[in-house]
Order: structure tokens, then C-alpha cells, then sequence
């Protein structure tokens, strides 16, 4: 158990849909990270949060967003959701900003049908 | 830009043989290494980090990797598999002012009993 939390485990929706994912992170850690691994993608990079601000932005389309909260949990929306946004969504935490290693949640796994 | 490649999308060993999992690395700065084990249908499990205090990295469950700046390689290597090695491996970077992971394409070890 990593310590980072992720809810929910499995979601199932429909296309043009919006979901929300939630992360909470190991106590004590101010970073969050969220990634996005797919069959044909692998493991990408989206979006990180410290401290409540936005860090650094990867391959993280329009149509998602994310925030971190003052008590440090994070969330990821999706909207207008597509077939090819079906993934397993993670959410890592780490201690600080910097290159410290990064603790995962068991993830989210989103289906869009 | 920093980047890893992972020789053997698969590899199978014989319980009790040698495992070697290979990471090379492209990275403008001196680099952070890490490896990640996934099991089925779970989270990221953090095995072991280079962070430049030694060469040689011991990690959880009997793994061990080496840096060797000369080849660029962070190889994986466990004198002996055990069954429950059965997973995939990523291997990871980071450096200093661009703190996202960029994993490898993951290599996936089977056992063979």
C-alpha cells in the first residue's frame, strides 16, 4: 500500500460524458502527478500539481482539467469524453518539487462506451 | 528532452535463473533513475532509484541495478527469479526542472516454472 488513495477503482460511461477522478495522496506530500496509461500510448504524463499549484503540463488535452485542493487532494475531470479516452488514469504524490520518487495510487480504470 | 528505452517488450526466465532487464537513458542532464514493477490490475509499485550517492542501487525484493554513465544503462538484474516476479517492469527518468516521470514502453517478465 503506497499510501495514495484513488477513487473510484472502475467507472463505465457513455461518449460526451464528464467524470470526475479523485486522488488523495500520502500524507505529508505537497506534489501531485497524474498519468494516463493506454495500450497504444503507455505511460504519459499529464498533469502536476504542488501545493495547490499547477506545475507543469504534459500531453493532457483540452478537455481535461485538474485541481488540487487546500487540503492537498487532487481531482482530474474529463469531459466530452471519446472511446480513445478509455485508460487506466494514475495519480502519484511525492514528497516535494523536484526529482524525489513519486508513490502511485492503485488507479482508475475508465471505460467509455 | 530526457527519454528511456527498454530493450524486450518481453522476457521469460526459468524460476531460479538470472533476470536482466535492460534501460537505456537519453538525458541532457545528469539524470534520476527508477524502476517500477506492475502487477496485474495494480498500481506502480516503486523498486528501486538512482539518485547519483552510488552506482550499484539495491531495491525491494532482491533487485538491484547499475548505473553506468558510460553506456547510458540503468539495467534490473535479480540473481534468482522467484514466481511471483511475474510482472511488468518500467523504467523511468527525471531530472532537475522537469520533475515528470517518462517511462519506458515496460518490459514484461514471465517465469517459467
Amino acid at each position: 500500500d503506497s499510501g495514495v488513495t484513488q477513487t473510484p477503482k472502475h467507472l463505465i460511461t457513455a461518449t460526451g460524458q464528464r467524470v470526475t477522478l479523485r486522488c488523495s495522496p500520502r500524507s505529508g506530500d505537497l506534489s501531485v502527478y497524474w498519468y494516463q496509461q493506454s495500450l497504444d500510448q503507455g505511460l504519459q504524463f499529464l498533469i502536476q500539481y504542488y501545493n495547490g499549484e499547477e506545475r507543469a503540463k504534459g500531453n493532457i488535452l483540452e478537455r481535461f482539467s485538474a485541481q488540487q485542493f487546500p487540503d492537498l487532494h487532487s481531482e482530474l475531470n474529463l469531459s466530452s469524453l471519446e472511446l480513445g479516452d478509455s485508460a487506466l488514469y494514475f495519480c502519484a504524490s511525492s514528497v516535494d518539487q523536484g526529482p524525489y520518487e513519486q508513490y502511485f495510487g492503485p488507479g482508475t480504470r475508465l471505460t467509455v462506451t | 528532452a530526457q527519454s528511456v528505452t527498454q530493450l524486450g517488450s518481453h522476457v521469460s526466465v526459468s524460476e531460479g535463473a538470472l533476470v536482466l532487464l535492460r534501460c537505456n537513458y537519453s538525458s541532457s542532464v545528469p539524470p534520476y533513475l527508477f524502476w517500477y514493477v506492475q502487477y496485474p490490475n495494480q498500481g506502480l509499485q516503486l523498486l528501486l532509484k538512482y539518485t547519483s550517492a552510488a552506482t550499484l542501487v539495491k531495491g525491494i525484493n532482491g533487485f538491484e541495478a547499475e548505473f553506468k554513465k558510460s553506456e547510458t544503462s540503468f539495467h534490473l538484474t535479480k540473481p534468482s527469479a522467484h514466481m511471483s516476479d511475474a510482472a511488468e517492469y518500467f523504467c523511468a527518468v527525471i531530472s532537475f526542472g522537469n520533475e515528470k516521470l517518462t517511462f519506458g514502453t515496460g518490459t514484461r517478465l514471465t517465469i517459467i516454472p
